[in-house]
């Protein structure tokens, strides 16, 4: 069974880098496809980019390209989304989420890492 | 880049059957799939490639996909089923979500 466990809630200024973690229990990171998704307060999902397992590389959603930056350290099962030049509209709710390749769909998420971005 | 559309709600009364549409370009020639996101939680996987129900789901649970629309139906509606719903595909490398529709059992 997997279990993705998300570092805690942030809070950075304009202008700054945030680093949140997803750390993999019940399987080893490199059996997984991971990838980002986040959530605005009171607004729906917007995937931001993960491992394409038909590329065999990360990808990054066009909107985020430049600013996020997403890797993974195997000696401890976690993966890391950064996004970089925050700005207020970057607070957001954000998930790490396996996605199952067969099938293109996100089936097990993260508890969610919440960032406020604010002066 | 590829779209998909919701609508904002849907309402029904407990015991009848819901109905959730999600469209998009010749969505039927790809394969869509549901998330129900309760307040305050993550989102669950709920119908996947179209039809596919993941183990633990409810049979009530169904889906649908043909030509530019996906139908995600919930038969004999509970109020535990009041949350989020959104469809979501993949589309040349992106994946995309629809715009979530809130369902309201009343």
């Amino acid at each position: 069974q997997v279990q993705l466990v998300q570092s805690g809630a942030e809070v950075k200024k304009p202008g700054a880098s945030v680093k949140v973690s997803c750390k993999v229990f019940g399987y080893t990171l490199t059996e997984l496809c991971m990838h980002w998704v986040r959530q605005s307060p009171g607004k729906g999902l917007e995937w931001m980019g993960g491992f394409d397992p038909e590329d065999d590389e990360t990808i990054y959603a066009q909107k985020f390209r430049g600013r996020v930056t997403m890797t993974e350290d195997t000696s401890s099962d976690t993966a890391y989304m950064e996004l970089s030049s925050l700005r207020s509209e970057d607070t957001a709710m954000y998930y790490c989420a396996r996605l199952l390749p067969s099938a293109d769909v996100f089936h097990i998420w993260g508890q969610g890492t919440m960032v406020t971005v604010s002066s | 880049s590829y779209e998909l559309t919701q609508p904002p709600s849907v309402s029904v009364s407990p015991g009848q059957t819901a109905s959730i549409t999600c469209s998009g370009d010749k969505l039927g020639d790809k394969h869509a799939c549901w998330y129900q996101q309760m307040p305050g939680q993550s989102p669950i996987l709920v119908i996947y490639q179209d039809t596919k129900r993941p183990s633990g789901i409810p049979e009530r649970f169904s889906g649908s996909n043909s030509g530019n629309i996906a139908t995600l139906t919930i038969s004999g509606t509970q109020a535990m089923d009041e949350a989020d719903y959104y469809c979501q595909a993949w589309d040349s490398s992106t994946w995309v979500f629809g715009g979530g529709t809130k369902l309201t059992v009343l």
